[in-house]
């Protein structure tokens, strides 16, 4: 069964920097391209960024908002997913899933981490 | 990139069908097969429903099915039954390596 469970959300003040993590099972993470998507209060579903596997190139891929500010990484190793979230802003104040993506949809998604960046 | 066009509600009756429409341009919805549907219950995750325009994941009811005429996509739900009663969001691959979802619907079953 694939399980995608994220960690590290909570407060954080405009400018300052958060780490998600997602863990993941069930599946083959080091072939598998991971996105993050987030979703603010109330607000629909917006995607933020894409890693493709190792063998395919590891290359990442941001959304306007968050270009030059977020970064994703991976640890194949321990099957583990990051997105990097600096210079924080009250906009980017959401609950934040990662999926498993393919062939451009993502086949499942995670319970989600609420991020929220407050003064 | 900006997001697609989904009406902001849609409804029907139980036993009824209902289609939600997804518009896009050339760029995204019109230049690729790479629209996919999901939906959200209140408080949970998306859920996958429709990928590459027509297939659907295995568990999905055949109640759900996509299609797609030039730039717009569209998501019909037959035989509408009251746990069909959610948010659904649309989303198309849009080149560059970018991709972009629809603004929601939120299905009322009356």
């Amino acid at each position: 069964e694939v399980q995608l469970v994220e960690s590290g959300g909570g407060l954080a003040k405009p400018g300052e920097s958060l780490r998600l993590s997602c863990t993941a099972s069930g599946f083959t993470f080091s072939t598998a391209w991971m996105t993050w998507v987030r979703q603010a209060p109330g607000r629909g579903l917006e995607w933020v960024g894409r890693i493709k596997s190792k063998t395919d190139g590891g290359t990442t891929d941001f959304a306007a908002p968050v270009r030059g500010r977020f970064t994703i990484s991976r640890d194949d190793s321990k099957n583990t997913l990051y997105l990097q979230m600096n210079s924080l802003k009250t906009d980017d104040t959401a609950v934040y899933y990662c999926t498993l993506y393919t062939f451009g949809s993502s086949h499942y998604w995670g319970q989600g981490a609420l991020v929220t960046v407050s003064s | 990139q900006s997001a697609l066009t989904q009406p902001p509600s849609a409804s029907g009756s139980p036993g009824q069908s209902v289609t939600i429409t997804c518009t896009g341009t050339s760029s995204d919805i019109g230049g690729y097969s790479y629209v996919s549907w999901y939906q959200q219950h209140p408080g949970k995750a998306p859920k996958l429903m429709i990928y590459e325009v027509t297939k659907r994941p295995s568990g999905v009811p055949d109640r759900f099915s996509g299609s797609k005429s030039a730039n717009t996509a569209s998501l019909t739900v037959s035989g509408l039954q009251t746990e069909d009663e959610a948010d659904y969001y649309c989303s198309s691959y849009a080149g560059s390596n970018n991709l972009v979802f629809g603004g929601g619907t939120k299905l009322t079953v009356l």
